[in-house]
């Protein structure tokens, strides 16, 4: 089946740092990828929609300056988190949709991000 | 935006017992999906039932969606262990998907 690959699991970084975190569709091209944050115990929050070769849709109250989203080919996605502090502590998850196959999204493994 | 709410927020069954999770929305949708949420790791999709569906089935799962009461329920048969997890309704269009606020699911051996 489809895989989406999500680097790294854990991050633990300093404030003031940025971070990438990458998503790869391994075996599909996905012209659209999408970005979720995740709060302990808490729901899924869609971040934003990584559109290839265009700029990234970003949710309303989501700063874009704050999360660089580059979707620079049909296989990759990276989400960069800038200047980072602690209340960006938080489980990061991507998902991409193959273009064939059972419906439903595909899920990276997600991204554990702790800034100290 | 379209929410779906899991009711229970939090489910602790016995292995071998049935469990049934309910998830309510507001808007309408053309589909709802139900997703499992392993501890710290990614969305394994389910299941996948559209608007004139009223009921579907795949293995031990059981989706039903009254579209008139804007309700889904997920039952999951004769449980296991390996079965705790989390599980989410999602509704959305073009995949941009409104995850609701999950069920915790703990089956004890």
């Amino acid at each position: 089946g489809a895989v989406v690959s999500q680097h790294p699991s854990r991050v633990i970084c300093k404030s003031g740092t940025s971070v990438k975190i990458e998503c790869r569709s391994l075996d599909f091209q996905a012209t659209t990828m999408f970005w979720y944050r995740q709060f302990p115990k808490q729901s899924l929050m869609l971040m934003a929609t990584s559109n290839e070769g265009s700029k990234a849709t970003y949710e309303q109250g989501v700063e874009k300056d704050k999360f660089l989203i580059n979707h620079a080919s049909l296989t990759l996605s990276t989400l960069t988190v800038t200047s980072a502090h602690p209340e960006d502590s938080s489980f990061y998850i991507c998902s991409a949709i193959p273009p064939t196959g059972p419906r439903g999204a595909f899920f990276g493994q997600g991204t554990r991000l702790t800034v100290v | 935006s379209q929410q779906g709410e899991e009711d229970p927020q939090a489910l602790s069954i016995q292995e071998g017992e049935n469990a049934t999770m309910n998830c309510s929305y507001k808007t309408s949708i053309n589909n709802l999906q139900w997703y499992r949420q392993n501890s710290g790791r990614g969305l394994v999709h389910l299941i996948l039932i559209r608007s004139n569906e009223r009921e579907k089935h795949s293995g031990r799962l059981r989706v039903t969606l009254d579209t008139s009461k804007k309700s889904s329920s997920l039952l999951i048969t004769a449980s296991r262990a390996a079965d705790t997890a989390s599980y989410f309704c999602a509704t959305g269009s073009n995949y941009k998907l409104t995850f609701g606020k999950g069920t915790l699911l703990t089956v004890n051996p």
